[in-house]
């Protein structure tokens, strides 16, 4: 598509619910990151693949927190057992390659866990 | 202290003025981003930077890797201009994008009409 989409773009969820978010970056782009931004806050870093190499995970707070993507297209990030906290903004991003290549951002996920 | 630091953290101003964002970093970097996220939050991508300067229509962002500071300059200020401006660096070294980008906290912007 024309950029990164992100669906769903409003989900609320009770505590402890599952919940999946899910992100088409642009064609092409093999690249692609997960975020979160908790309000009032910056951006943080989740998630990184590139290609078919084994994702950086380092930044995923905790083993609640998955993401998968199949090949160079959709990417899923899976937050169990949601806790209030996890209430922030997820944005995905996408790039040609890692390093130095512009990013484009999808529009983002607002996740309310009441 | 964190690695990216942004000044001024909120501006407020009149539509027409000259408008300036500055960024400064304490790592070594191979590009500098400056990004625009409207109430939403949806984020544009403004300018990668990596030496010098780079114009675009009302927006100019210029770096001094020497210094490790970066400006981003709004020209005749608009209302619709009102956002947050981020700016992101990528690290030296993290080349397979192992963390992606350091973000700055963002500069609140509102330019009144």
């Amino acid at each position: 598509g024309a950029g990164v989409s992100q669906s769903p773009s409003n989900k609320v969820t009770e505590k402890g619910k599952d919940v999946e978010l899910r992100c088409d970056p642009i064609s092409g782009h093999t690249a692609l990151y997960w975020y979160r931004q908790r309000l009032g806050q910056g951006l943080e870093f989740l998630i990184y693949f590139q290609g078919n190499s084994a994702p950086d995970k380092s930044g995923l707070p905790s083993d609640r927190f998955s993401a998968e993507r199949t090949g160079e297209s959709v990417s899923t990030l899976t937050i169990q057992r949601t806790q209030q906290e996890d209430s922030a903004v997820y944005l995905c991003a996408s790039s040609l390659r890692e390093a130095n290549y512009g990013y484009t951002f999808g529009s983002g996920t607002r996740l309310t866990v009441v | 202290k964190n690695e990216v630091e942004q000044s001024p953290q909120n501006l407020t101003a009149q539509e027409g003025e000259f408008i300036t964002i500055n960024c400064s970093y304490s790592v070594g970097i191979s590009a500098l981003h400056w990004l625009q996220q409207h109430p939403g939050g949806g984020i544009v991508s403004l300018f990668m930077l990596s030496s010098g300067k780079k114009k675009h229509g009302r927006l100019i962002a210029t770096i001094n890797i020497q210094e490790k500071h970066s400006s981003l300059h709004i020209t005749a200020s608009h209302p619709r201009d009102s956002a947050v401006y981020i700016c992101a660096v990528r690290k030296l070294g993290s080349g397979g994008g192992a963390d992606g980008l350091t973000f700055g906290k963002g500069t609140h912007l509102i330019i009144q009409p």
